[in-house]
């Protein structure tokens, strides 16, 4: 089975602050990894994923997220919040092509000014 | 470029009514997926299909039924609405490399 866990339900960063949203993942095959955002009123969107090839993954509006097998996470960062930011993040995981996707609960991303 | 699209987007119903949520994608994935979305839940699995003529139960399957008519749609039947299934519900698609695809969401309130 597999599954994955967001720590933190909210997180408050000030503008201009390093942005890092934590994600550990159970797969009992190596993953495929996911984040998402979901602004309000909105269905989610792709920020990245993590397929098996580099395990920095590079994604939109300036998010990375990095692949540690080790310690089976998968946190996504940002050098400098922006306003925009604000939103809800979500990582999932799957264990391969055509396999069923697994979400986490959530953060909620505050960004204060 | 549709990509995932849901009907309706807002529905009322009254207890013990029914109704089915439509979806349909335009990017040829095998596999589709129902969710609902509570708050402090994260998205919850209701059904998923892998492929067309498959349908599996997810986490939160009770009270639904689900049909895969053809490729393109997947639908989700609730015969007798309950207050409990008061909700935001998504639909998605699923590529070979499991990049979900979504629909913009209905939400239902059941009274």
């Amino acid at each position: 089975a597999q599954s994955v866990t967001q720590l933190g339900s909210h997180v408050s960063v000030s503008e201009g602050a390093l942005v890092l949203l934590r994600c550990n993942y159970s797969s009992s095959v190596p993953p495929y990894l996911f984040w998402y955002v979901q602004y309000p009123n909105q269905g989610l969107q792709l920020l990245l994923k993590y397929t098996s090839a580099a395990t920095l993954v590079k994604g939109i509006n300036g998010f990375e997220a990095e692949f540690k097998k080790s310690e089976t996470s998968f946190h996504l960062t940002k050098p400098s919040a922006h306003m925009s930011d604000a939103a809800e993040y979500f990582c999932a995981v799957a264990s391969g092509g055509y396999q069923k996707v697994t979400f986490g609960t959530g953060t909620k991303l505050q960004v204060i000014p | 470029n549709a990509g995932v699209t849901q009907t309706p987007k807002f529905q009322v119903l009254k207890t013990g009514q029914s109704m089915t949520l439509q979806c349909a994608q335009d990017m040829n994935h095998n596999s589709m997926y129902w969710y609902r979305q509570d708050p402090g839940m994260g998205l919850r699995l209701i059904y998923y299909s892998a492929s067309e003529g498959t349908t599996d139960k997810g986490e939160v399957p009770n009270g639904y039924n689900v049909s895969r008519l053809n490729k393109r749609e997947f639908s989700l039947r609730l015969e007798s609405a309950a207050p409990s299934q008061t909700s935001v519900y998504f639909c998605a698609s699923t590529s070979f490399e499991v990049e979900a695809f979504f629909g913009q969401g209905t939400r239902l309130t059941v009274v």
